[in-house]
This record gives C-alpha cells, structure tokens and sequence, in this order.
C-alpha cells in the first residue's frame, strides 16, 4: 500500500462549488504539505503543517483552506472554486527530524469549469 | 531571492546516451539539494539528495548528481539512459527545516 495516498485522483467540478482533497499517510511523519503544480511553474506550497495544532500559510494560500483532523490527515479545501484554481495538487509528508526529505502522493488532477 | 533554475524545458536523447540535466540555485546558506522524477499521471519519486560530505551523491535507478558550490549547481547525470527514464525532472532546494523551493522542471523524452 501506498505511504501517502490522496483522493480523489480526479476531479472536475464547477465554478462556485467547494471541494475537499483529502491526504492521508502512514509513514508516522509530523509534518504535511500541500502543493500545486502547473506547468511550467513547478510546484508552489499552498499549505504546510508541522503537527496537528500547527498550520501556516504558504506562498499561494489564497482561495484555499486546510484541515489538519489528526497526524496522519491534512485535508485542502477550495471554498468557491475557480477556473485558475485548475492544477495538479500534491500532498507531502516529512519527518520532523533528520532528513528534509519530503515524501509525495499521487496527485489530484483538479478541473474547475 | 531564493530561486532554483533548470534551465532546459525540454530535453530529448537516444536510449544508450549519456544525459545531464542542469540545475542552477541561488541560496545563501549551504543548502539541501535534492533531485525528483515525476512519471506520466505519477507522483514525485525521490532519486537522490544531498546535505553535506561527498560532493558526487549516487541515487537510485542510476542517476547520480554533483554538488558544485563555486557554480551554485547540482547537475543531475546518467551514463546511458534508459526508454523508461522519459519523465520529468524536478530540482529542488531545500530552504530551512520545511520549505522547499523547486525548479520548474526539465521534460526528457528518449529515443528508441
């Protein structure tokens, strides 16, 4: 099974409505990331997480929200989603100590209409 | 400003070359530096990393990359590439304890 899993895959939703992309993880790790990507830009950090009580801002934070229910889950939320908000979403995990290595889900291929 | 440049967007060589994928930082303390694989409708995989010691750091599926400081680079190298290597490749500075800054990625394509 995978370490860091993120569901949905894919979504297409409209304008105006709100989802949640979920991320789990059974690596143990404190800390949580959410990214976007969009091509030719790399990956942005929307949100990170180092423990449940302890969530900040990325660079692009706008137009999002975060949920972090318990260590192994940080869920995204779009409140009113909007075409430009059409990107690929990643979820990552880190060990609070030691390495900086982030670990990464499969992605969200989101399409707002 | 903090910021990773791979300069080449796309790249295409035959299957058996040799590769090498550049990747250019600007950071001010020594950074970490870590190199990601990104396959068709795939994650990010990991391939190699560097913190400190050895300059030339060996990763996984054969790659390798050199940390050199005086050019503020860490190029990512493969003696004889495989068609299974066509992906894309993510560079990455690791800037603090949690923020990474990553590069906007070199699309390889191999020629059968």
């Amino acid at each position: 099974d995978a370490d860091v899993t993120q569901t949905p895959r894919n979504r297409i939703t409209k304008t105006g409505k709100r989802i949640m992309l979920e991320c789990s993880q059974t690596k143990g790790h404190d800390r949580m990331y959410w990214y976007r990507q969009d091509p030719g830009l790399g990956l942005r950090l929307i949100y990170y997480s180092f423990d449940v009580k302890d969530i900040n801002k990325g660079e692009i934070s706008d137009g999002y929200s975060v949920s972090r229910q318990a260590q192994a889950k940080f869920s995204l939320s779009l409140e009113s989603a909007i075409p430009n908000q059409t990107a690929l979403y990643f979820c990552a995990t880190s060990p609070r100590k030691g390495s900086h290595e982030q670990y990464f889900g499969p992605g969200t291929r989101l399409t707002v209409t | 400003a903090q910021s990773v440049t791979q300069p080449d967007i796309h790249i295409t060589v035959s299957e058996g070359a040799s590769l090498e994928l550049r990747c250019n930082y600007s950071y001010g303390a020594t950074p970490y530096l870590f190199w990601y694989v990104q396959s068709p409708g795939q994650g990010l995989q990991l391939l190699l990393k560097y913190f400190s010691g050895d300059t030339l750091v060996q990763g996984i599926k054969g790659f390798e990359a050199e940390f050199k400081r005086s050019q503020s680079s860490f190029n990512l190298r493969k003696p004889s590439v495989h068609w299974s290597d066509a992906a894309e490749y993510f560079c990455a500075v690791g800037a603090g304890t949690y923020k990474y800054i990553f590069g906007t990625g070199t699309r390889l394509k191999v020629l059968a």
